[in-house]
């Protein structure tokens, strides 16, 4: 069974600059979470879609930061303008129905310059 | 108060040694709990969910204690492969909070 996809894996921007990370669950997976990880900490769950629908964004910086996810399959997350602080790995993850277990995704490492 | 706080570590122990990590929550409507290990640079694997009669899976014992509100870890016969950060994962409604994790380096 292929494991959840993340891509890029890494990208370096520059502050104000716009980034986009793409997710895409393990098939049949109905819920699909995005993280934030900073380096020493946990991660952090910023949104969390069951299908193509919003469970829970409470954590996430709306002024800058938006998710999709079309089609109740792949997702994106977009940062404009990004800061210092989002510097960071974006991990995605997915759970299958009836069920807490989250299979992550390899993160995407975020480098705000 | 922090929603999930776990022992700041690192903890280095000798191969064989057995080893235990504590985490505390907050809320007191927590319903589910488990532990993730997370490699260096990689992502969080579900080592195992907590249940309230406390679960064992080979050399790893997890334990909940909902009236003091923490649950444990324990891994004895401890390997070099168990090297992580072991991370706590408390579930309430449709959240779910990571602890900071704990990092054990087991040493030959």
């Amino acid at each position: 069974e292929a494991g959840v996809a993340q891509s890029p894996r890494y990208k370096i921007i520059e502050k104000r600059q716009s980034v986009a990370f793409w997710c895409n669950p393990i098939s049949g997976h109905a819920t699909l979470y995005w993280y934030q990880q900073i380096l020493g900490q946990g991660p952090k769950l910023l949104i969390q879609f069951q299908n193509n629908g919003v469970v829970d964004d409470s954590q996430l910086p709306k002024d800058r930061f938006s998710a999709e996810r079309l089609k109740g399959v792949d997702s994106t997350l977009k940062i404009q303008p990004a800061k210092l602080e989002d510097s960071a790995v974006y991990l995605c993850a997915s759970s299958p129905d009836n069920s807490y277990e989250q299979y992550f995704g390899p993160g995407t490492r975020l480098t705000v310059t | 108060r922090k929603e999930v706080e776990q022992d700041p570590g690192p903890f280095n122990v000798p191969e064989g040694a057995t080893v235990a990590f504590n985490c505390t929550y907050s809320n007191s409507a927590s319903q589910s709990f488990f532990w993730y290990r997370q490699d260096c640079r990689k992502e969080p694997k579900l080592l195992m969910s907590v249940y309230s009669s406390g679960n064992e899976d080979g050399r790893f014992t997890a334990q909940l204690n909902r009236a003091s509100q923490y649950i444990s870890l324990l891994i004895r016969d401890s390997k070099l492969s168990d090297s992580a950060t072991y991370l706590c994962v408390i579930n309430y409604g449709q959240n779910f909070v990571f602890g900071p994790g704990t990092r054990l380096s087991v040493l030959p």
